[in-house]
């Protein structure tokens, strides 16, 4: 069955930028679209965004001018990078596989155990 | 932006105990709704989606309908693995988002 795991530094300081990796196995990442959600300490869950191996990708409008994603066919891995990061970007990262259903309608199926990234000098 | 507000915020509750979680939606969501369930630690796991399919593995105790802006996810004998917080989503317009989340404590 497909896993995800996260990985990435731990503590990043502000103004810095927050990168993480997806690993995925069990399945080819081309075919399927991928997103990462975070987790303030004691909050609910935010969703960043998605991409698809085909090009296509879709942001937060929250986070769309600190926020990339990429993929990497060759290692079956996805990434985030965070830019500028403050104490608000604090919080557990998940990536997630993102299944279609009617065409037009998503949601997440499998989730990575998450990651926690503090931002802190 | 589509905001998602679950009610209770948190309930106490016992085995056996039938549960609804209610959702509502600022807009006309069609039925773009899912429903995960997190508990302490660790990640979300699909209950529901398109407001009233249950995921793979999913036990027949959970089931989720509604359409519109009004969705709900019922327990129908809550078990004690059932504990935990609740969480609905909606994927119908861009930003997806997430409910606040509604805790289940005993």
């Amino acid at each position: 069955q497909v896993q995800l795991q996260e990985s990435g530094p731990g503590l990043v300081k502000p103004s810095e930028t927050l990168s993480l990796t997806c690993t995925v196995s069990g399945v080819a990442i081309r075919r399927h679209f991928w997103s990462w959600i975070r987790q303030s300490p004691g909050k609910g869950l935010e969703w960043i965004g998605y991409k698809y191996y085909s090009g296509s990708t879709k942001y937060n409008p929250s986070f769309e001018s600190r926020v990339t994603m990429s993929l990497d066919t060759s290692k079956n891995q996805f990434s985030l990078t965070l830019t500028s990061v403050s104490g608000a970007d604090t919080a557990v990262y998940y990536c997630a596989r993102v299944q279609n259903y009617d065409f037009s309608h998503y949601y997440f199926d499998s989730w990575g155990q998450g990651t926690l990234v503090t931002v802190s000098s | 932006d589509i905001q998602m507000t679950q009610s209770p915020s948190s309930l106490s509750a016992s085995v056996g105990d039938r549960l609804t979680i209610t959702c509502r939606a600022t807009q006309d969501i069609s039925n773009a709704v899912a429903w995960y369930q997190q508990k302490s630690g660790k990640a979300p796991k699909l209950l529901v989606y398109a407001a009233s399919r249950l995921g793979s593995g999913v036990p027949s105790r959970f089931s989720g309908s509604g359409s519109g802006t009004d969705f709900t996810l019922t327990i129908s004998s809550l078990q004690p693995e059932d504990f935990g917080t609740y969480y609905c989503f909606q994927d119908n317009t861009h930003p997806w988002m997430f409910g606040q989340g509604t805790k289940v404590e005993v």
